[in-house]
């Protein structure tokens, strides 16, 4: 099975940085995603990570360290429409490449 | 435009009706995925079709059918719900369900069961 473990939430002023971190449990790893979610809208794709780095994108950034079971996304000068939930999902070395979803952390950002 | 679509977007229903939830996905995907996502509680897979052929299905209740007619339709029948139920219930698509592909999600299905 898997545990993946994301703060709740979160707050941040317009322009700032902000990271939302994610850890994970796994019987084996084969890859992380972070999805963003609108409140009433689809999940949609941020980033992929396989292996240990940062990966940047825009404004936003993935970093990964498998020996740690850690990720977290970096957003930087945030905007008011960043405020959303952010997805954490992992998928496992299993037969399965399905991955399993955390609880998404809802970030609101202030004026 | 996500390329998966889904209907109704709100649906009430009582614990004696049949009703059914619609995706289309419009992508040339193999996969096709239902979630079900309850307030605080992460995403829960529900069902998994790839080409036409179930290849998960997560425990979930029988009072919860799917059917998947082709690879860009995926209907998720539903009978006899309980208000536990309520939830708001997503569709997914991915090249394939193998590869570990992003999934491309519709805007999903609110339900309420009363």
């Amino acid at each position: 099975g898997q545990n993946i473990d994301q703060p709740t939430e979160m707050t941040a002023t317009e322009g700032a940085i902000v990271q939302i971190n994610c850890t994970y449990q796994t019987s084996g790893f084969n890859g992380l995603f972070w999805y963003q979610q609108h409140a009433g809208e689809a999940p949609t794709f941020l980033s992929y990570n396989v292996l240990d780095g940062l990966e940047e994108k825009g404004r936003f950034s993935s970093f990964l360290s498998r020996s740690k079971g850690y990720s977290y996304l970096l957003l930087k000068e945030l905007q008011m429409k960043d405020s959303a939930s952010y997805l954490c999902a992992v998928r496992d070395a299993g037969g399965s490449y399905i991955p399993t979803f955390g609880r998404g952390t809802s970030l609101i950002v202030h004026p | 435009e996500t390329g998966v679509t889904q209907t109704p977007r709100h649906l009430v229903m009582g614990m004696t009706n049949k009703k059914s939830l619609k995706c289309e996905q419009h992508l040339g995907h193999n996969a096709m995925y239902w979630y079900k996502q309850s307030a605080k509680k992460p995403l829960e897979l529900m069902f998994v079709y790839s080409l036409e052929e179930r290849v998960e299905n997560n425990s979930v209740p029988s009072r919860f059918s799917p059917e998947c007619p082709n690879s860009s339709h995926l209907f998720l029948h539903l009978h006899t719900l309980q208000p536990e139920d309520s939830a708001l219930y997503l569709c997914a698509s991915s090249q394939d369900s193998s590869s570990g592909d992003e999934q491309f999600f519709g805007p999903g299905t609110r339900l309420t069961v009363l």
